[in-house]
């Protein structure tokens, strides 16, 4: 089993909804996590740190769930400018998933 | 502030042939690493440093990959000889220290594209 995995989706999803994505992790060691963003052929940009029950920055809200082990992340009012691929790394061993892609549809 | 330097942006070479990347992390940044990342997937840590010691370098393939980070700011890493798999996109990033093991928002460089022929 991979330390961190994410459905590549792509996750097509009209301008103005909601969407929302799981990323699953195997190491209950990992402490802390992050959510990137990654435009195409660019480096990925930190989107959000995800600390003990989740963090919330303006349209963006992730969640960490011990128990089940797993982080999402929630986008509202998607904007065209959302799109692209996020990924998300567990802080033990610094494991990147393959990334969630996001396509926001006019 | 600057962000992560890298250099160069893209480089083709031909199989066995050696090359090198560059990075300079962001000034005052203890935490440095290189990444591979493949298309379409996720970056994979090649190794970490801690100033110009070596945290992790498990992922490294020590065959043929090298790096290093000799004053505890820059770094190089070296691949002789290239293998085809190894067209990718290299990746640098580095991050404060917090007295934290559990602390690593990163800065990523803009990244070096391999092609390897």
């Amino acid at each position: 089993r991979k330390e961190v995995e994410q459905d590549p989706g792509p996750f097509n999803v009209p301008e103005g909804a909601t969407v929302a994505f799981n990323c699953t992790y195997s190491n209950s060691a990992s402490q802390s996590f992050f959510w990137y963003r990654q435009d195409c052929r660019k480096e990925p940009k930190l989107l959000m740190s995800v600390y003990s029950s989740g963090n919330e920055d303006g349209r963006f809200t992730a969640q960490l769930n011990r128990a089940s082990q797993y982080i999402s992340l929630l986008i509202r009012d998607s904007k065209l400018s959302d799109s692209a691929t996020y990924l998300c790394v567990a802080s033990n061993r610094l494991a990147f998933g393959k990334g969630n892609q996001v396509v926001v549809i006019p | 502030e600057a962000g992560v330097a890298q250099s160069p942006r893209y480089k083709i070479i031909e199989k066995r042939q050696s090359v090198a990347f560059w990075c300079n992390p962001i000034s005052g940044h203890a935490t440095l690493y290189w990444y591979q990342q493949i298309l379409g997937q996720g970056p994979k840590l090649l190794i970490q440093f801690q100033n110009n010691g070596v945290v992790d370098d498990s992922q490294l393939p020590k065959d043929r990959f090298s790096a290093e980070r000799l004053k505890g700011v820059d770094s190089t890493l070296k691949i002789q000889p290239a293998k085809l798999e190894d067209s990718a996109v290299y990746l640098c990033a580095s991050s404060p220290y917090r007295g934290s093991a559990n602390n690593y928002e990163q800065y990523f460089g803009p990244g070096t594209r391999l092609t390897v022929t």
